[in-house]
């Protein structure tokens, strides 16, 4: 079976501008979650989706946004991008929630300069 | 302060020695995940445990939880090159069930030397 899935792997954008990244999880898995990775640390939790809503939420700006659809891809929406943007977005898909085993996808490198 | 406590940041291993990672907390352990990740890339699920006292084995890899489910322990046996890389603890840290995401330790880096 296929992992999880996100797009793109890199990514180059400007300060102030909007971004969005996907994510596919493993087939069967109905919760997406979402972790900002900067070097040198844990990831951070974003959102947590499950069955199209939002479940969770990290300590993140409004700037940050999510969704997830009836397929439970997932997008990430990033507006008004700043320096300290820049980091690995991850994605985790879960069967169920809670505390079921999550499965995270590659993450996707956002720079922004 | 971190809520998880990783220990070491980082370790040089001679292949074939035995290693040790902690993890700990101050606060009770809902569910103890441990990760391995390579550079720059996703995480590889490698164990979870929820339940005070349980134990875990995938090839030469041990995770234990201990009874008051505030500490974990990563065991690698007869380390090898392949077991170079970051590993991360993460835990669900409240009794609300998850919906607050993962919290993660900062890391381990392990070094395999040959």
């Amino acid at each position: 079976d296929a992992g999880v899935t996100q797009s793109p792997t890199h990514l180059i954008k400007t300060r102030g501008q909007h971004v969005t990244l996907r994510c596919s999880p493993i087939s069967g898995h109905k919760s997406v979650s979402w972790y900002q990775q900067v070097l040198g640390q844990g990831p951070q939790f974003i959102f947590q989706y499950y069955e199209k809503e939002e479940r969770g939420r990290g300590n993140f700006p409004d700037r940050f946004s999510a969704r997830q659809f009836p397929n439970y891809s997932s997008e990430l929406n990033v507006n008004a991008l700043l320096l300290g943007d820049s980091a690995l977005y991850l994605c985790a898909s879960s069967r169920q929630i809670p505390s079921y085993e999550q499965y995270f996808g590659p993450g996707t490198r956002l720079t922004v300069t | 302060s971190q809520e998880l406590e990783q220990s070491p940041q980082s370790l040089i291993v001679q292949e074939g020695k035995n290693l040790t990672i902690n993890c700990t907390s101050s606060k009770t352990l809902y569910g103890l995940y441990w990760y391995k990740q390579k550079y720059g890339e996703g995480l590889i699920f490698l164990m979870m445990l929820q339940k005070g006292g349980e134990e875990k084995s995938h090839e030469k890899i041990t995770a234990k939880l201990d009874e008051k489910k505030q500490q974990s322990s990563l065991h690698i046996t007869a380390s090898q090159p392949s077991h170079a890389g970051i590993y991360l603890c993460g835990a669900d840290m409240y009794s609300g069930g998850g919906a607050d995401g993962l919290t993660f330790g900062k890391g381990t880096h392990l070094i395999i030397q040959p």
